[in-house]
């Protein structure tokens, strides 16, 4: 059975820095893992996508990495802005797709 | 191009009553996933439907079964309601039933059960 575990469960930090959240799974068949961010009480908006033969991703100020052999994968945050404060979650895709409890984030001015 | 729907945006019932919660899928997918999620906690997965037909369930009791329509659309319905149901209930939508598709969340219902 797949689990998937964020750690740490919440995390602040100053307005400008960058920050990683980290994601690991148990199973490494999978076909792609995804990031998304979700904002309280809404639903959830993809940020990357990683196919499982792919190492990383990269979108604006966020970049994903992916090491399947080991069961982790990275998100990562440059210059972060107080508009980036939400949960983030990631989700593996197997048979199902399987997510994390995710990270709330909060950015402080 | 229009995205996922989903109806109502939330809905209160009372301990045994029945729900049914609505999905409309993105243009041009023929396949849609539920979920629940918690309060706290990560979405899980309930069932998926492709091409009508039930392709996948999770670890969910038969008072959540759901349907599928022609136009892809489809419906969540739990019976004999139970205040541990209270909970978002998203859906999303992909094209080709198969685990490697990217799936589209829509906005979510959520539910409060009393």
């Amino acid at each position: 059975k797949q689990e998937v575990t964020q750690i740490p469960a919440a995390l602040s930090v100053p307005e400008g820095e960058n920050l990683v959240l980290n994601c690991s799974f148990t199973d490494s068949a999978i076909y792609n893992l995804q990031w998304f961010r979700q904002d309280p009480g809404k639903g959830l908006t993809s940020l990357l996508l990683i196919q499982s033969s792919q190492r990383e991703q990269t979108s604006g100020r966020l970049n994903a990495s992916l090491d399947k052999s080991s069961g982790r994968s990275t998100l990562y945050i440059a210059a972060s802005q107080p508009g980036d404060s939400a949960t983030y979650l990631c989700a593996v895709t197997g048979e199902k797709l399987t997510f994390g409890t995710g990270t709330r984030l909060t950015i402080i001015p | 191009e229009t995205g996922v729907t989903q109806s109502p945006t939330h809905l209160i019932k009372t301990r045994g009553q029945q729900v049914t919660l609505r999905c409309s899928s993105q243009s041009g997918h023929n396949t849609v996933s539920w979920y629940q999620q918690a309060l706290g906690q990560g979405p899980q997965f309930i069932f998926q439907y492709y091409r009508e037909e039930e392709n996948g369930r999770g670890n969910f009791p038969p008072r959540f079964s759901g349907l599928q329509f022609p136009n892809y659309s489809s419906e969540l319905n739990v019976n004999a309601l139970e205040l541990d149901d209270s909970a978002l209930y998203l859906c999303a939508s992909s094209l080709g039933g198969r685990g490697s598709d990217t799936q589209y969340f829509g906005p979510g219902t959520r539910l409060t059960v009393l």
